[in-house]
C-alpha cells in the first residue's frame, strides 16, 4: 500500500540551528499538507499545497518558517533559526483530490523535533 | 467551520462497543462530519465520514442525529489496537483542509 515518506524520524538540534524536514507524498497526490503537532494538542495545519503553489499559509510562522514543492511532488519544511518552542511533531500529508467530501488524508509517520 | 466537543478520555472493555460522541451544535448545512484516530507516535488515519446518513464501513459506524448537531462514532468491537486519540472534524464541501481539536483519548482494556 502506498505510503507517505517523511524523514528524518527524529531530529535533535540546538537553539539557533537550521532544520529541515522531506516529505514525499502518494504518487499522483496533487494537494500536500504541513502539519504541526504539539505534545498533548491536536494537529495544526501549517501550510497547504496544490500541485507547486501554496493555497494556505495564514498559520505559518513565516519569520522563521518556509515551505516549498518546486515541482509539485516531494516537500520541504524548513525552520531557521529553531527556538525552544519549536519542538513538536511535524506531518506530512497529501491527498488525491481536493476533500470536498471524498474525505481522506493520509498522513505520514511525522518527524519529531527536538530543540535544545 | 463548526466547532467540535468532544470528552477528553474514554475507557472500554475489549470486545465491548466503543461508542464515541461528539457535539457540532453550529454545524450548517453544507459541512461534513469526519473522524480520524491516532495512535501513539503515528500519523493520523482516516475512519469515516458524512453528511447527513449514517454510514458504515469496515472499520466503524458514524451515527448523525437528525439534526445533526451530534454523532456517535462507534466501534462494535472494540480491541486493544482501538487505544488511540479520536478527532471528530467538521469541515464544509468548499473547504480543503481539516482543522483538528484536541479529540478523545480512548483506551480499550482487557
Amino acid at each position: 500500500e502506498a505510503e507517505v515518506a517523511q524523514s528524518p524520524r527524529y531530529k535533535i538540534t540546538e537553539k539557533s540551528q537550521a532544520v529541515a524536514f522531506w516529505c514525499d507524498p502518494i504518487s499522483g497526490h496533487a494537494t500536500l499538507y504541513w502539519y504541526r503537532q504539539i505534545l498533548g494538542q491536536g494537529p495544526e495545519l501549517l501550510v497547504q499545497f496544490q500541485d507547486e503553489s501554496v493555497v494556505d499559509d495564514s498559520q505559518l510562522p513565516k519569520d522563521r518558517f518556509s515551505a516549498e514543492r518546486l515541482k509539485g511532488v516531494d516537500s520541504t519544511l524548513k525552520i531557521q533559526p529553531a527556538e525552544l518552542g519549536d519542538s513538536a511533531m511535524y506531518l506530512c500529508a497529501s491527498s488525491l483530490r481536493p476533500l470536498a467530501g471524498a474525505g481522506e488524508l493520509f498522513f505520514g509517520e511525522g518527524s519529531r523535533l527536538t530543540v535544545l | 467551520d463548526a466547532k467540535t466537543t468532544q470528552p477528553p478520555s474514554m475507557d472500554c472493555a475489549e470486545g465491548r462497543a466503543a461508542n464515541l460522541p461528539c457535539n457540532h451544535s453550529t454545524i450548517s448545512g453544507n459541512e461534513y462530519v469526519y473522524w480520524y484516530r491516532q495512535i501513539h507516535s503515528q500519523g493520523p488515519q482516516y475512519i469515516i465520514h458524512g453528511l447527513k446518513n449514517n454510514e458504515t464501513n469496515e472499520m466503524a459506524s458514524l451515527i448523525i442525529t437528525e439534526d445533526r448537531k451530534s454523532s456517535t462514532l462507534i466501534l462494535p468491537h472494540a480491541t486493544l489496537r482501538d487505544t488511540a486519540v479520536y478527532y471528530c472534524i467538521v469541515t464544509s464541501y468548499n473547504t480543503d483542509k481539516l482543522i483538528f481539536g484536541t479529540g478523545t483519548r480512548l483506551q480499550v482494556f482487557p
